[in-house]
């Protein structure tokens, strides 16, 4: 069965960095986009990023473009999002999502758990 | 894209029918609209796609409608397990969510 885990989320201080790692198993990894999403009490959920299958064409929210960078290792089956310049308002359980693209947007039929990330001083 | 869920909370009982509404600022293309069940403590789920096309293993108490920038999401019977927030996402354009809905007893 499809399984997303991820990892590296923590406690930084506004203007670090941070490096989350999301694992992938039980299907084709090169087959789908992978995205994060984020979700915070105060924001609610908010697309962040996606990736096309070789990872050739990623697109940013505009609230993280230039600040975060994503990637995958399809030999590796895994996601990676490096995430610096870090603010206050990035506190949020960031979660991994398989993703299904259409025209110009993606959804999310397979998430992880989610790993939390506290941006604080 | 900003999409406005109704109502912010639906207190109800098992066996009832729910009717949650996602409306859009601009018509959505192709109706590219998904609904996701959040239970407290867990990650969302896919139900629905393209406004209507349920997901996989979703049962078919759950139902789909709308098009343009009005979007329903009906349950036909409330089942314990289907108390939850759920929302909305369109992807017609770069993803956004609705504010979600909480189902409640």
């Amino acid at each position: 069965q499809v399984q997303l885990v991820e990892s590296g989320g923590g406690l930084v201080r506004p203007g670090g960095s941070l490096r989350l790692s999301c694992a992938a198993s039980g299907f084709k990894f090169e087959d789908y986009y992978m995205s994060w999403v984020r979700q915070s009490p105060g924001k609610g959920l908010e697309w962040i990023s996606y990736i096309r299958f070789s990872g050739d064409t990623v697109s940013y929210a505009e609230s993280v473009k230039g600040r975060f960078t994503l990637s995958r290792d399809n030999g590796k089956r895994s996601l990676l999002l490096q995430m610096n310049s870090l603010r206050v308002d990035d506190t949020a359980v960031y979660y991994c999502a398989r993703s299904l693209f259409r025209v110009a947007g993606v959804y999310f039929d397979h998430w992880g758990q989610g790993t939390p990330v506290t941006v604080s001083s | 894209i900003v999409l406005t869920q109704s109502p912010g909370t639906l207190s109800l009982s098992p066996g009832e029918g729910a009717t949650l509404t996602c409306r859009a600022s601009e018509t959505i293309r192709s109706n590219y609209l998904a609904w996701y069940q959040q239970r407290p403590g867990q990650a969302p789920r896919l139900l629905i796609s393209a406004a209507s096309n349920r997901a996989n293993g979703i049962p078919d108490r759950f139902t789909g409608s709308g098009s343009g920038t009005d979007f329903t999401l009906t349950i036909s019977r409330l089942e314990p397990e289907d108390f939850a927030v759920y929302f909305c996402q369109q992807y017609g354009g770069s993803p956004t969510f609705g504010q979600g809905t909480k189902v409640d007893i």
